[in-house]
């Protein structure tokens, strides 16, 4: 049972558009979500934050919205840099779970065409 | 560079075999956390210490063990290695008791490979 879901596995942009990649979650008691980026051979790397209370947050070109209601999350890139180019996996933490386990989704690999 | 160092990069070992995998969490962080990436089951969440106590367990096998140290160091043994066992197997590291709201901080991984 998949609680956390990015059904997209890529997604190509040209460089200077925006990128969003998209992220669904099943368990509503998660209240902490976070982006994560991996590059081949070495470990996920944190992006950025967002806590239940919140929809929205926002650092530098990266932005994150949280739509509670329909338990989906969106990761918006912008501009894309050819150096965004990586896999993109979101994580959820809280849901009734014992200490702060991270349920990640599948990922999606992004790729910025100069 | 995260702070989270992990020994050895690279492993290869033979079925049946055990080895020890190590995690040195960054500077100040109490929760340590183990996870494995295999090709079909993706990122999964084995299990936390904090502070030297078990704090949660996921989806490790019983063949798994692990603890972490007084230095706060940890280490992740596997025994009776099956070819499934082979994946990158990440440390992540948090400031503090693992609350909902701390970000975890990863390591390089290692990439076991039995054969």
């Amino acid at each position: 049972d998949q609680q956390v879901k990015q059904n997209s596995p890529s997604l190509s942009v040209q460089e200077g558009r925006i990128s969003i990649l998209n992220c669904d979650y099943t368990n509503s008691m998660f209240d902490y979500f976070l982006w994560y980026k991996k590059y081949p051979a070495e470990g996920p790397t944190f992006l950025i934050s967002i806590s239940s209370i919140k929809d929205k947050n926002e650092d530098g070109r990266f932005t994150v919205f949280l739509n509670k209601s329909a338990k989906h999350l969106s990761l918006h890139i912008v501009p894309s840099q050819p150096g965004d180019s990586a896999v993109y996996f979101c994580a959820a933490s809280g849901g009734g779970n014992a200490g702060n386990m991270l349920t990640f989704g599948g990922g999606t690999r992004l790729m910025v065409k100069p | 560079d995260s702070g989270v160092t992990q020994t050895p990069k690279h492993l290869i070992t033979a079925t049946g075999q055990r080895v020890t995998l190590r995690c040195s969490p960054r500077s100040g962080d109490l929760s340590v956390y183990w996870y494995q990436q295999s090709l079909d089951q993706g990122l999964q969440f084995l299990i936390q210490y904090y502070n030297g106590e078990e704090r949660a367990k996921g989806n490790i096998l019983e063949r798994f063990s692990a603890q972490q140290f007084p230095d706060l160091h940890s280490e992740l043994n596997l025994s009776s290695l099956e070819l499934g066992d082979s994946a990158l197997y990440f440390c992540a590291s948090s400031a503090n008791v693992g609350l909902a709201s701390e970000t975890q901080y990863f390591g390089p991984g290692t990439r076991l490979l039995v054969l």
